[in-house]
């Protein structure tokens, strides 16, 4: 099984921030990877797919990059409505897994 | 805009069975946008700890996938006519206890890994206890 790694689990920000949030594989998973936005209260929302594609709709303050077992989610500018918990995936191979998530507070 | 509703869960003893729903709606069938032919997921997070995944049905049933917690206990099944996955689990365990999710595949026609999900439901509470 792929093993994900995320860090950190939570981390404090202000508005106008750019916070970084990372995912480690066990092993190489190319670029399956995907990072959920989930706000309380609602259901995840899929924020990028395959490392770095960001989702219609979602702003462009939002990036990820990485390939093969790092993986990166840059948020620059925060906004308030950013201060929410983020987590990864990897669609690399069953049985699929996540990153344990982030939890981006205001400082 | 796809609607994901789960439904079944509650208060139940070990050793018993629970069938958990999840229907999906908002499927125009414009650009075969269609329910079957999208795979499906179930995934739960037990309080405290992280999400799970748990299993897979292929868009058309022919594949189901499970993680080894469930492996033998549960069983994934779905009906295209109405637009519904089914997860029953059997001979359920304290550790059981989570809220479960069902999930979509943004992806059509994935037979196994490789997709993400496009669209989560908000979950339907399990609890486990004596």
């Amino acid at each position: 099984d792929v093993q994900v790694t995320q860090s950190p689990s939570s981390l404090s920000a202000s508005v106008g921030d750019t916070v970084t949030i990372t995912c480690r594989a066990s092993q190489s998973i190319m670029n399956f990877v995907n990072w959920y936005q989930h706000k309380p209260g609602k259901p995840p929302q899929l924020l990028i797919s395959s490392a770095s594609t960001l989702q219609p709709g979602m702003p462009s303050r939002f990036s990820g990059s990485g390939s093969g077992t790092e993986f990166t989610l840059s948020i620059s500018n925060l906004q308030p409505e950013d201060f929410v918990t983020y987590f990864c995936q990897q669609a690399f191979s069953l049985p699929l897994t996540f990153g344990g998530g982030t939890t981006v507070d205001l400082k | 805009q796809v609607h994901l509703v789960e439904s079944g869960g509650g208060v139940v003893r070990p050793g018993t069975s629970l069938r958990l729903s999840c229907e999906a709606s908002g499927f125009t069938s414009v650009n075969y946008e269609t329910f079957s032919n999208y795979g499906m997921h179930w995934v739960r997070q037990a309080p405290g700890r992280g999400l799970e995944w748990l299993t897979f049905i292929s868009y058309d049933g022919s594949n189901q996938y499970y993680a080894d917690s469930v492996k033998g206990r549960a069983t994934i099944s779905r009906d295209n006519s109405k637009n519904t996955v089914t997860l029953q689990i059997d001979s359920l365990r304290l550790e059981d206890t989570a809220v479960y999710h069902c999930a979509k595949d943004a992806l059509r026609y994935i037979s196994s890994s490789g997709s993400p999900f496009d669209y989560w439901g908000l979950g339907t509470l399990v609890i486990v206890s004596s």
